[in-house]
């Protein structure tokens, strides 16, 4: 099946500093990549639709200065969490979707844990 | 009313137990269907996939669309402790957008 890694897959930061994490498709060339946000107990939540060399389409709600997002290649997608916030903490999970069998596959990574303290 | 509703149980049963997972949804634009499985602190991985009505079957999985009422299960034979994790459906249209449910946790015990 296909691969989908992130890093890192845990992080612990300052309020007010910036994270970035990267979600890469390790075994197929994904056209679109997704941003989800997930707290304990809740579904998940998309956030943004990133495909490769455009801008993301962000959720409504969803900040898009905050939430900094790159799909610079076809397996490379970055989510940057700007002036992070404690409100910010929670499960970031990006997925791969698009060349693979049918476009409606969406393969997921591991996650990243953010707390900011 | 959210687009997609789930129980989010915990769902308690003895291994060897037939498991019965339930999504209903409000959106008959909808023609694929998901399963994902997700263990703590791990992301989701697809189970299986339907696209419109209809049954399909993978090993002791099998996943059942009825879009006349609007609701899909999941049904896992012969259930053992290994498969104790949050099960989510999701839904989409024609598009990459997955809308999902809220992960019923199902614990399988010895």
């Amino acid at each position: 099946g296909a691969v989908v890694s992130q890093h890192p897959s845990r992080v612990i930061c300052k309020s007010g500093t910036s994270v970035k994490i990267e979600c890469r498709s390790l075994d197929f060339q994904a056209t679109t990549m997704f941003w989800y946000r997930q707290f304990p107990k809740q579904s998940l939540m998309l956030m943004a639709t990133s495909n490769e060399g455009s801008k993301a389409t962000y959720e409504q709600g969803v900040e898009k200065d905050k939430f900094l997002i790159n799909h610079a290649s076809l397996t490379l997608s970055t989510l940057t969490v700007t002036s992070a916030h404690p409100e910010d903490s929670s499960f970031y999970i990006c997925s791969a979707g698009g060349g693979i069998k049918l476009f409606n596959e969406q393969f997921f990574g591991p996650g990243t844990r953010l707390t900011v303290l | 009313q959210k687009e997609v509703e789930q129980d989010p149980g915990p769902l308690s049963v003895p291994e060897g137990a037939i498991v019965s997972l339930n999504c209903t949804y409000s959106n008959s634009a909808f023609q694929y269907f998901m399963w994902y499985r997700q263990y703590s602190r791990k992301g989701p991985e697809l189970l299986m996939y339907t696209y419109s009505s209809g049954n399909k079957e993978d090993g002791r999985f099998t996943a059942q669309v009825d879009k006349s009422s609007k609701y899909i299960s999941l049904f896992i034979r012969d259930s053992q402790p290994s498969d104790s994790a949050t099960y989510l459906c999701a839904m989409s249209r024609n598009t990459d957008k997955l809308i999902f449910g809220t992960g019923t946790r199902l614990q399988v015990f010895p």
